[in-house]
């Protein structure tokens, strides 16, 4: 089963505007990970955010991870181009196989020169 | 030059087949995994594998079956009991943190499998 629903499920901006996507997941977690996907090829690793953080960043990206909520957000500033792709989040559930990535249904993002 | 690597990128199958698909890392990484991901969808998980000759099914398991006979290599047959295998495979593998699981998954670049 799928663990994240991510929201929106697509997205289109103009070059230099900010992009959120949303990400709800189900269980308790050891961590959060945003994936990117370019079309038709594998996934990237983002960022990976711990059960005990509540915000993380690297570049243009930032990570919230709310887990009294169990949602997290990944914001992309000043977007470009070639950030068009599709995001995923993944989690590893608390208690469960060390490694395993449970995947949300993604977020499709365009982004309009 | 690490990395991981899925092959072939394009396979066309027969209805009935069954066919193997491969994926080899060169990461010195104990887990692999294999995914499905259909058309818009999200990845879902079909084996994975945290050390060798061991493997646990996944979330959609059925019609597939898996080998880890050695670290670097975990192919994925689709066996003719699968009765939509028409997808997007894609292997992954990742160090094993017993301690934590704080580590990411590294992925290939995917098969395209498409029954004719």
């Amino acid at each position: 089963s799928q663990q994240g629903e991510e929201d929106p499920q697509a997205l289109s901006i103009q070059e230099g505007e900010n992009a959120t996507m949303n990400c709800s997941y189900k269980t308790s977690i050891n961590n959060l990970q945003w994936y990117r996907q370019n079309s038709g090829r594998g996934l990237v690793h983002l960022i990976l955010i711990r059960s005990n953080e509540r915000e993380k960043h690297s570049g243009r990206l930032r990570v919230t991870l709310d887990t009294s909520k169990k949602s997290s957000s990944l914001l992309i500033t000043a977007s470009r181009a070639a950030d068009t792709a599709s995001y995923f989040c993944a989690t590893v559930p608390y208690g469960g196989a060390t490694n395993k990535l449970i995947f949300g249904t993604g977020t499709l993002l365009a982004v309009q020169p | 030059d690490g990395g991981i690597t899925q092959s072939p990128k394009y396979l066309f199958r027969k209805e009935g087949q069954n066919v193997t698909l491969s994926c080899e890392q060169n990461l010195n990484h104990d887990a692999m995994y294999w995914y499905r991901q259909d058309p818009g969808q999200g990845l879902r998980l079909i084996y994975y594998s945290q050390i060798v000759n061991d493997f646990q099914k996944g979330d959609i398991a059925e019609g597939y079956s898996v080998s880890r006979e050695k670290k670097e290599s975990f192919p994925l047959t689709v066996t003719s009991a699968q009765k939509n295998p028409t997808a997007f495979y894609l292997c992954a593998s990742s160090p094993l943190s017993v301690r934590s699981g704080n580590t990411e998954a590294f992925f290939g670049q995917g098969t395209r499998l498409t029954v004719v």
